[in-house]
């Protein structure tokens, strides 16, 4: 089965600190994507950042970053200067059947919640 | 870009009803998709919702239950059938735009209590 895996429920950081988030996966596949998304109370999913799985260089968006290491199945995302407004729950995803495109049918872990503290 | 609406955001319903949830998109999108968020829990796809076909189930849901349409590119319909408690869950539709790069987008959801 193909899974994705987010071992921390819970996640506090300070304002202007930075905080890790992890994520592991499990596929047999070769070509998919990975990506992390927030959901804050608001319900609205939002998404962070995105990495095809045959692309070695990790992706960046301004104060995230991943570090992506395929061999290990893990996908683990950097916030850096944390601000209050990133206070969400923070899920991480795949599209197993991408095959070198997205088709849209994610896989989720079970979300990490992330408190930024003034 | 595609911004998404969902109506009703939420509602109070009785077991043994059905509700139907409506989702509209603001551009024709080529796949629409359905998932649900139980309380505390993650995401997990529902369906894919078809245009002019039956929508295609993933493995613990099926058609009887939680019938879908999409009767063009830009809208369709979840209806959770025969409600129970356990159907309370945000009911989420999402889209897959573009080509070469496509961009997912999430409805704001559908939060469903069932008493």
């Amino acid at each position: 089965a193909q899974t994705v895996t987010q071992s921390q429920p819970e996640m506090s950081v300070q304002e202007a600190e930075t905080v890790t988030l992890s994520c592991t996966y499990d596929t047999s596949e070769n070509n998919y994507y990975l990506f992390w998304y927030k959901q804050p109370p608001s319900r609205q999913m939002i998404l962070v950042i995105r990495q095809e799985a045959y692309k070695q260089q990790n992706a960046t968006e301004n104060r995230f970053s991943v570090n992506f290491q395929k061999a290990a199945k893990s996908f683990s995302l950097k916030i850096s200067d944390s601000q209050l407004g990133d206070t969400a729950m923070y899920f991480c995803a795949s599209d197993f059947n991408a095959g070198g495109t997205s088709y849209g049918k994610l896989t989720f872990g079970q979300g990490t919640i992330l408190t930024v503290h003034p | 870009s595609a911004v998404i609406s969902q109506k009703p955001s939420r509602d109070i319903c009785q077991r043994g009803t059905s509700l139907t949830i409506q989702c509209q998109v603001d551009s024709q999108v080529t796949m629409m998709f359905w998932y649900r968020q139980q309380p505390g829990q993650s995401l997990t796809l529902i369906a894919t919702a078809n245009q002019g076909s039956e929508a295609t189930y993933e493995s613990g849901f099926v058609i009887d239950k939680f019938p879908i349409s999409r009767p063009n590119l830009t809208f369709s319909t979840l209806t959770v059938s025969n409600m129970s408690p356990e159907d309370s869950s945000i009911y989420l539709c999402s889209v897959l735009t573009g080509t070469g790069r496509p961009e997912q987008y999430f409805g704001p959801g559908t939060r469903l209590t069932v008493t």
